[in-house]
């Protein structure tokens, strides 16, 4: 079983407040993503890493920040939370030594900004 | 740009029966093709994979099929459960070591008791 982690697992927060969302993943993956999932369901990528210092904006827009320091810790930053803002944000790992490099995924974050 | 259609996006079955998900792709370069399952309050979980030079695979009461040149795979659930009550999606990862996943649009199982 895959041990990534994200917390707070709920956060209600006011507008304007600066949030971090917290990931991290014992497992020595070399790749982190983060994804937006719209109640509605579909997961969309916002932010990727390859490793150490390396971070990539996704296939969708996002107001968000990530950092890479360390290979276990992949945190989200939103400068300025706004209603828009809510959604549940998941994070996922992926080995790439691994021989079909599967995706591993925390349990999530439901942020609702008020 | 939507790249991999998923459908339908509910599906309600009875116990015993067979759950049918279907997707569709449009991209050639995707390399792996795997399901995720999600309950409530809870992450994806990988459920099973294909690659795209193999026809079909089974794993327990899941099965994928996997149609090359039709850009086609879905999931079959067997003997379905109400266990088995969860979001399915389908994914496609890009080769070329991007590793970069483009998800479907989520199926949204109910197993009837």
């Amino acid at each position: 079983e895959a041990d990534i982690y994200q917390t707070p697992r709920y956060l209600v927060i006011g507008t304007g407040k600066k949030i971090t969302l917290e990931c991290s993943q014992t497992m020595g993956h070399d790749k982190m993503y983060w994804y937006q999932q719209d109640p509605g369901m579909e997961l969309h990528l916002i932010h990727y890493s390859y490793g150490v210092n390396s971070t990539e904006k996704g296939d969708l827009s996002s107001e968000s920040t990530v950092s890479r320091i360390r290979t276990e810790h992949f945190p989200l930053t939103l400068e300025s939370a706004r209603p828009s803002h809510t959604s549940q944000y998941l994070c996922a790992s992926s080995d790439s030594t691994a021989v079909n490099y599967e995706q591993y995924f925390g349990p999530g974050t439901r942020l609702t900004v008020t | 740009q939507q790249q991999v259609k998923q459908s339908p996006q509910s599906l309600i079955v009875q116990k015993g029966g067979i759950s049918i998900i279907n997707c569709a792709y449009e991209n050639t370069a995707f390399d792996y093709f795997p399901w995720y399952q999600q309950f409530p309050g809870k992450g994806p979980a990988l459920l099973i994979a294909i690659r795209p030079d193999v026809s079909e695979k089974k794993e327990g009461r899941f099965t994928i099929s996997f149609n090359k040149s039709a850009k086609q795979f879905s999931l079959h659930i067997m003997d379905s459960q109400p266990g088995d009550s969860a979001t399915y999606f389908c994914a496609a990862r890009s080769r070329g070591g991007t590793y970069k996943y483009i998800f479907g649009t989520g199926t949204r199982l109910k197993v009837l008791a």
